[in-house]
């Protein structure tokens, strides 16, 4: 069935190090794909999105690119910072539907000085 | 501009009582969305709103969760009777439209805890 997968958390890294959060999917057609992420103590909120294949979302000095033909959307950066710490989720929705969100189960990152 | 606002934040109650939560979605926003967020998963849709209407109600539990949206603005959503597994966050959304690739903007969040 239709299904997002990510990497398991959380991952720890050190400021200024270099982030990869793995994320696949399982839909038919061709879904526009988000990255979504929660604060502490703050709601979800749009990271960066892309809606068709080889569209590179960008946002805070994070990228995703969408990858048809691995069915991927890993989400990088180059320089993490302790802000940066944070729940991080992968989802889509279906082309030509009405805007469910299919979400993957989150990961959470945490960034030391 | 104001978010989506949602209350209570925070509930406790035994199981088979009833609960009820409230949504006020960005204004102008013909679309509402209803998850259910249980500890360690990714949102699930529960219920989507165009408008007054009810567009995907496909994973409600509809023998005890109901939802409906007043003059296409304001949502509540109702469970009763509550059962253990309901425990979870509930996370009202809304955007301005329903095609898909549109942003979806978050509340807060209701923290319901059932005994």
């Amino acid at each position: 069935g239709d299904s997002v997968t990510q990497m398991e958390g959380p991952v720890t890294l050190s400021e200024e190090a270099f982030l990869t959060i793995n994320c696949t999917y399982t839909a038919t057609g061709y879904p526009s794909l988000f990255w979504y992420v929660q604060y502490p103590g703050e709601g979800l909120q749009l990271l960066l999105k892309a809606t068709k294949a080889d569209d590179k979302g960008s946002n805070k000095g994070f990228e995703a690119t969408y990858r048809k033909e691995t069915t991927s959307f890993h989400l990088e950066k180059g320089s993490v910072q302790v802000s940066d710490s944070a729940v991080y989720f992968c989802a889509f929705s279906f082309s030509g539907g009405y805007n469910k969100l299919i979400f993957g189960a989150g990961t959470r990152l945490a960034v030391h000085p | 501009e104001a978010g989506v606002a949602q209350s209570p934040r925070y509930k406790i109650i035994e199981k088979r009582q009833s609960v009820a939560f409230w949504c006020n979605p960005i204004s102008g926003h013909a679309t509402l969305y209803w998850y259910q967020q249980i500890l360690g998963q990714g949102p699930k849709l529960l219920i989507q709103f165009q408008n007054n209407g009810v567009v995907d109600d496909s994973q409600l539990p509809k023998d005890r969760f109901s939802a409906e949206r007043l003059k296409g603005v304001d949502s509540t959503l109702k469970i009763q009777p509550a059962k253990l597994e309901d425990s979870a966050v509930y996370l009202c959304a809304s955007s301005p439209y329903s095609s898909s690739g549109s942003e979806q903007y978050f509340g807060p969040g209701t923290r319901l805890t059932v005994t």
